[in-house]
């Protein structure tokens, strides 16, 4: 059963700081790596994705990923309350179609 | 026209009804999916369809019945629900099968079953 690990939060962080969200994966085999926003009552939405090892930037996200470790990370700098939301953390194979997905870790940004 | 759109939006049904919940995808995709999302639960693919053709069924019991007539369009018949099946079931597209992962949700359809 492959198994995508997630710390559920909440996770509280001061307007301006980095919030750091964690995720675990199970199958050593997984080869593609996203991460989804979902605010309360919509729907997710990719913000980031990463296929290699190493850090990769897009504004103020970074995702980060070692395969070594089974881990991969999103960095959000300069937080924002418009970051408040669930971050998902999804996992897939090669050549497939099925994501993995976590349960989310809550993001809170106090003002 | 938005993205993926899914009705209803909300929807109350008893163990013995009979509802379909639609969705339809204004984006030119060959992939589309149910997926269903429970209260501290992960999200959980229930059918994959490319170009018309189920590709996945993660044991989903057979009170679920997915129907594709095209590639833009999906439903999702329901029958003698269980109060457990009470659920947002989300909808998704893609662009094709490669890895790219990039889904594209609807706002989902809230079911809850009496």
């Amino acid at each position: 059963q492959k198994e995508v690990e997630q710390n559920s939060g909440p996770l509280s962080v001061p307007e301006g700081a980095i919030a750091s969200l964690n995720c675990t994966y199970s199958d050593r085999g997984s080869q593609s790596f996203f991460w989804y926003r979902q605010y309360s009552g919509k729907s997710p939405e990719l913000i980031m994705f990463i296929y290699s090892n190493g850090d990769k930037e897009d504004g103020r996200f970074t995702a980060q990923l070692n395969k070594a470790s089974q881990y991969v990370s999103l960095l959000i700098r300069d937080s924002q309350p418009s970051d408040s939301a669930t971050y998902l953390c999804a996992v897939s194979g090669a050549g497939s179609y099925q994501l993995t997905f976590g349960k989310g870790t809550k993001l809170s940004v106090i003002p | 026209e938005t993205g993926v759109t899914q009705t209803p939006r909300h929807l109350v049904m008893g163990m013995t009804n009979k509802k379909s919940l639609k969705c339809e995808q204004h984006l030119g995709h060959n992939a589309m999916y149910w997926y269903k999302q429970s209260a501290k639960k992960p999200l959980e693919l229930m059918f994959v369809y490319n170009f018309k053709e189920q590709t996945e069924n993660n044991s989903v019991p057979s009170r679920f019945s997915p129907e594709c007539p095209n590639s833009s369009h999906l439903f999702l018949h329901l029958h003698t629900l269980q109060p457990e099946d009470s659920a947002l079931y989300l909808c998704a597209s893609s662009q094709d099968r490669g890895n790219t992962g990039e889904l594209f949700f609807g706002e989902g359809s809230r079911l809850t079953v009496l």
